[in-house]
């Protein structure tokens, strides 16, 4: 079956200017995480929705940060006014109903501030 | 806060070479330890885990053995693969969120 998948899977966006990161889950899936991964380093933890719920922003960085996922399938992550150290992969994952362990992770979108 | 230490890469080894990957946690609690693999232009891809102490996580030849005394989860595999050449992650559970560590990139040449 079809694997979380992510879209654009490269962006590259000038200083100031907004962008959005789409996600599509697993189908049926659940719970759904948003991840940022800077060059070099292990993915760090945004955000997480339960089906349409936002139960968890605290790993967004700043207020310029924004997701949503208004019919608990697919999910957007927003970035406000884009700095230089937002350049990373944002990575999404999927998890099933009655699965506390593993996240199914998308290939992720590489996104460069000029 | 809960936090992952892993070896500094890269690693580069020979093909049919014994690898070892270290790998420590600290945490509140008793988490889930897991290991992540990333291959070029993929996502990560569960490796194997394990839940409480002493638990062996095992697959495709790599193994982990969960050991809450020395709050460690080492990842070997006998025999290495070119194919196994790739990003590797540690991570812990702990409530509903991953903490991954740094990674580790693992060249096997042929």
């Amino acid at each position: 079956g079809a694997g979380v998948s992510q879209s654009p899977r490269y962006k590259v966006a000038k200083r100031g200017q907004d962008v959005a990161l789409r996600c599509d889950p697993i189908s049926g899936h659940v719970s759904l995480f948003w991840y940022q991964q800077a060059l070099g380093q292990g993915p760090e933890f945004l955000t997480y929705f339960q089906n349409e719920a936002q139960l968890d922003k605290s790993g967004l960085p700043s207020d310029r940060f924004f997701a949503e996922r208004p019919e608990g399938s697919v999910s957007t992550l927003k970035i406000q006014r884009t700095q230089q150290e937002d350049s990373a992969v944002y990575l999404c994952a999927s998890r099933p109903s009655g699965s506390y362990n593993e996240q199914f992770f998308g290939p992720g979108t590489r996104l460069t501030v000029l | 806060g809960d936090s992952v230490t892993q070896m500094e890469g890269p690693v580069t080894l020979s093909e049919e070479a014994f690898l070892t990957i270290n790998c420590t946690y600290t945490a509140t609690g008793y988490p889930s330890l897991f290991w992540y693999v990333q291959y070029p232009g993929e996502g990560l891809q569960l490796l194997l885990k394990a839940t409480k102490a002493d638990d062996k996580g095992s697959n495709k030849g790599f193994e982990a053995t969960y050991r809450k005394e020395t709050t460690s989860f080492h990842l070997e595999k006998g025999s290495v693969q070119v194919s196994d050449s790739a990003v590797y992650f540690c991570a812990l559970l702990y409530g509903q969120n991953f903490v991954f560590g740094p990674g580790t990139r693992l060249s096997v040449l042929p």
